[in-house]
């Protein structure tokens, strides 16, 4: 299995609501990431798991919090957003997070903020 | 991201010529290069790397070159297909920046049947 996969595909939410995006992989990678992808914009890297704790987070606003409950999952929990909020989110996993790994994108979650 | 403007610069090739696509990085301590394609509605898919002590890798119906003197880095595809159809980021990663990787602002290609 050479997959990542992510729930939903679509998510519409309001400002006021709360939400979780999911990821799941199965190849024992260790490594795990959240990006986020505008349109015509390329990825940014928001998060980034190492063996299930948190290791760089970069500078990303309090209304996204993400959480690893274990090596095959990631979770992103959406609380407040904004409309700019709105974009592609991406999860990776690579088996681990030092040297030249490959990562392993999933197809995305499109989230739109009303 | 380090992409500039609204638009993706675009490369329209005819279906079964060869297509050509260059990046610039900007850090001269990123040792390892990465080329990824992604298809509407998909993520970003591996195609090929490259570490920063070669010049030249090949792939299946893909070429990638690394010119470390000018920080440029192209993806050459041989024969392309309507499949093809894309955008193409490079991606960077940096040894000075925790192996975070850096993605480049992309190109649409475009394959005319």
């Amino acid at each position: 299995d050479t997959e990542v996969t992510q729930t939903p595909k679509h998510l519409v939410m309001g400002m006021t609501n709360k939400k979780s995006l999911k990821c799941e992989q199965h190849m024992g990678h260790r490594a795990m990431y959240w990006y986020k992808q505008k349109a015509k914009k390329p990825p940014e890297l928001m998060f980034v798991y190492s063996y299930e704790k948190l290791s760089i987070n970069e500078s990303v606003p309090s209304r996204f919090s993400p959480e690893c409950p274990n090596s095959s999952l990631l979770n992103l929990h959406l609380h407040a957003l904004q409309p700019e909020d709105s974009a592609l989110y991406l999860c990776a996993s690579s088996q681990s997070s030092s040297g030249n790994n490959e990562q392993f994108f999933g197809p995305g979650t499109r989230l739109t903020v009303l | 991201g380090e992409s500039v403007g609204l638009h993706l610069p675009t490369l329209s090739v005819q279906e079964g010529d060869n297509s050509i696509i260059n990046c610039a990085y900007s850090n001269s301590a990123s040792d390892y290069f990465i080329w990824y394609k992604q298809e509407s509605g998909k993520g970003p898919q591996f195609i090929i790397d490259i570490r920063s002590n070669m010049d030249k890798r090949q792939g299946q119906r893909v070429t990638v070159l690394l010119n470390k003197t000018v920080k440029h880095l192209s993806l050459q595809i041989a024969a392309t297909q309507p499949g093809d159809s894309a955008v193409y980021f490079c991606a960077e990663i940096r040894m000075d920046s925790s192996y975070k990787l850096i993605f480049g602002s992309g190109t649409r290609l475009l394959v005319r049947p």
